[in-house]
């Protein structure tokens, strides 16, 4: 299996675009998960799917940032407009529900710069 | 709600020193345990975890004990290298109907030669 897969890895945008991540889960993994990494701040759990229905999507900074997951190997993180206080990695991670102490396994994440 | 607290960053280390990352926890029900290392420029990755009490999760020469009574999974490894480098994020996932993944903030390590 190739992993969780994001893209694209990098991403420089302006003050202003929309900007569109993407992610692909382990084939088989029911639980999705959009986390936002920066150094102020550290790592925060932004949206939780479970059997692509968002379960918690309370850390979702504002109306600029919306998810959507259209089916099970398939998620969106979209920001419109993008402000330079998005600039930040944004890790995408998946989960199978087989058991209490499966991990989750992380994509390499994308480095979202906006000027 | 849950929530996971990490001793403060960064460490730095020489070569060859015992290494201990505290990290305590706040869950309902009976969570299961997980260490995170991030190595520069990756992603998060497992390096160890525990599922119930008085486990211990072991990789790589870290390990890492449950201790409900102290709600207390603390990182430790005896001898550090400099690859041992990296982040590492002590974390949870609750036993109830929501199974979220709740991080602490991260603790930087650095190891010396």
């Amino acid at each position: 299996d190739a992993g969780v897969i994001q893209s694209p890895r990098h991403e420089v945008t302006e003050m202003g675009q929309e900007v569109t991540l993407r992610c692909k889960p382990i084939s088989g993994h029911n639980s999705l998960f959009w986390y936002r990494q920066t150094m102020m701040r550290g790592l925060e759990l932004l949206i939780y799917f479970n059997n692509n229905v968002p379960i918690d999507d309370s850390g979702m900074p504002e109306d600029r940032f919306s998810a959507k997951m259209p089916n099970a190997s398939f998620s969106t993180l979209k920001i419109q407009p993008s402000e330079p206080r998005d600039s930040a990695v944004y890790f995408c991670a998946s989960r199978p529900e087989t058991g209490r102490g499966t991990e989750a396994f992380f994509g390499q994440g994308t480095r979202l710069t906006v000027v | 709600g849950n929530s996971v607290t990490q001793m403060e960053g960064p460490v730095t280390l020489s070569e060859e020193a015992f290494l201990t990352i505290n990290c305590t926890y706040t869950a309902t029900g009976y969570p299961s345990l997980f260490w995170y290392v991030q190595y520069p420029g990756e992603g998060l990755q497992l390096l160890l975890k525990a599922t119930k009490a008085d486990d211990k999760g072991s990789n790589k020469g870290f390990e890492a004990t449950y201790r409900k009574e102290t709600t207390s999974f603390h990182l430790e490894k005896g001898s550090v290298q400099v690859s041992d480098s990296a982040v590492y994020f002590c974390a949870l996932i609750s036993s109830g109907s929501a199974r979220q993944l709740t991080f602490g903030s991260g603790t930087q390590l650095t190891v010396l030669p």
